[in-house]
Formats: structure tokens, C-alpha cells, sequence
């Protein structure tokens, strides 16, 4: 099994820039959630899916980001446009359930 | 006051002791609680479940539950260098997803 996987690992990019986050869960789980990890905030939960149906978007921080997951097995995050404090480590996660979650590696993402 | 907390740490203990760490969650009606370990620039991995109080043990790893304190723990016995980490408690309340504490960072020292 390939666990979760994310794309890219790292991006670099300059303010004012749009970004896509990818990511492919774990075949047929059903939940898919969009964490973003920093030294200040910790772990935040942004988003989760159910069935690819929105089902908490809660955390979000604004306007500017944004998540689809339009089939089972691929969910983006955009950023548009994108601001230093957005800097962070953006974690995608998956489930059957929502309890025992499965992290993909994370992509580090640097706006200067 | 935050959903849940953890102690930051570090934490340190020395080779084939019993690490301790402690974990509260504000609501009551939280029903499902998880403890996770992330290794430094890794991603948080599970490593156990409980969802009814008491104690629920797997290998080297015990976690206990009060619901009416409010309360988990994770005990670690016979530490190993290799369980240097940091340790999330994490909690699923209602429809919410995971609300992860912030963590407590884990030494072990040889």
C-alpha cells in the first residue's frame, strides 16, 4: 500500500503567487482532511471531506484558500494569492472513519 | 482555554524508564481519543486508540482514560533513544474531526 501521497514536498514561492497543494488518499477510505502544521499554532485542522462532500471547512483561515476534492482518490488545497504567514508544513491525512488517520510526508511550503 | 492540552516539554527521562505524559481535553461530550508520534520534520503517525475509561495496553505503550477528569495519558515503558519524539494527544468531539493538543516533546537519554 502506497499510504497517502502529497505533491509537492517543498515549494518555494513569492508573495502575491497562487499554489496548489495535491493530494491521493489511501484507496477506499472514505474521510479526507488538510492539516497545516507550525511552531506557533500547532497542528490546525483546515478541512475535511466526507465521501468527497465537504463536511467542516471551519477552519480556513480565509478567503484565500481554498479545497476540492472532485473524485475519491485526489483532493487540492489552493492558496491564492498566497502571503508569508502562510508559510507552514501542509499535512493531508485519510480515513475509513474518522478516527484512525493515516498522514501522508507533508509539503513544506515557503512564501517569501 | 484551549480545547486540548498538553505539557510542552521536553520531557526527559533515561534509557528503561516509565516516560509519563498527560493530556486534558475541555469538552465533555468528547468521545474518542488518540495519542500520535511525530519525529522531528516526519509526519504524526498513530500510535494508540481508547474510547472507553481504564487502561488499554499495547507492547511497550499504555494508554489510560478518565472521562470524568477529563484526562489521558500515555505511559511509555522500558524507554528506548528511538522514542525521542514528540507526542500528540489528539480527541474527536461531536461532528469535528481530530483536535490535536499541541504536544510534549519526549527525550529519552541513553
Amino acid at each position: 500500500d502506497a499510504g497517502v501521497i502529497q505533491s509537492p514536498r517543498h515549494e518555494v514561492t513569492e508573495m502575491g503567487q497562487e499554489v496548489t497543494l495535491r493530494c491521493k488518499p489511501i484507496s477506499g477510505h472514505d474521510y479526507l482532511f488538510w492539516y497545516r502544521q507550525t511552531m506557533m499554532r500547532g497542528l490546525e485542522l483546515l478541512i475535511y471531506f466526507n465521501n468527497n462532500v465537504p463536511i467542516d471547512d471551519s477552519g480556513m483561515p480565509e478567503d484565500r484558500f481554498s479545497a476540492k476534492m472532485p473524485n475519491a482518490s485526489f483532493s487540492t488545497l489552493k492558496i491564492q494569492p498566497s502571503e508569508p504567514r502562510d508559510s507552514a508544513v501542509y499535512f493531508c491525512a485519510s480515513s475509513w472513519g474518522r478516527d484512525t488517520q493515516y498522514f501522508g510526508p507533508g509539503t513544506r511550503l515557503t512564501v517569501l | 482555554q484551549k480545547e486540548v492540552e498538553q505539557n510542552s516539554g521536553p520531557l526527559s527521562v533515561p534509557e528503561g524508564a516509565i516516560a509519563s505524559l498527560n493530556c486534558t481535553y475541555s469538552d465533555r461530550g468528547s468521545q474518542s481519543f488518540f495519542w500520535y508520534r511525530q519525529y522531528s520534520g516526519k509526519s504524526p503517525e498513530l500510535i494508540m486508540s481508547i474510547y472507553s475509561n481504564g487502561d488499554k495496553e499495547d507492547g511497550r505503550f499504555t494508554a489510560q482514560l478518565n472521562k470524568a477528569s477529563q484526562y489521558v495519558s500515555l505511559l511509555i515503558r522500558d524507554s528506548q533513544p528511538s522514542d525521542s519524539a514528540t507526542y500528540l494527544c489528539a480527541v474527536i468531539t461531536g461532528r469535528r474531526a481530530l483536535t490535536f493538543g499541541s504536544g510534549t516533546r519526549l527525550q529519552v537519554q541513553p
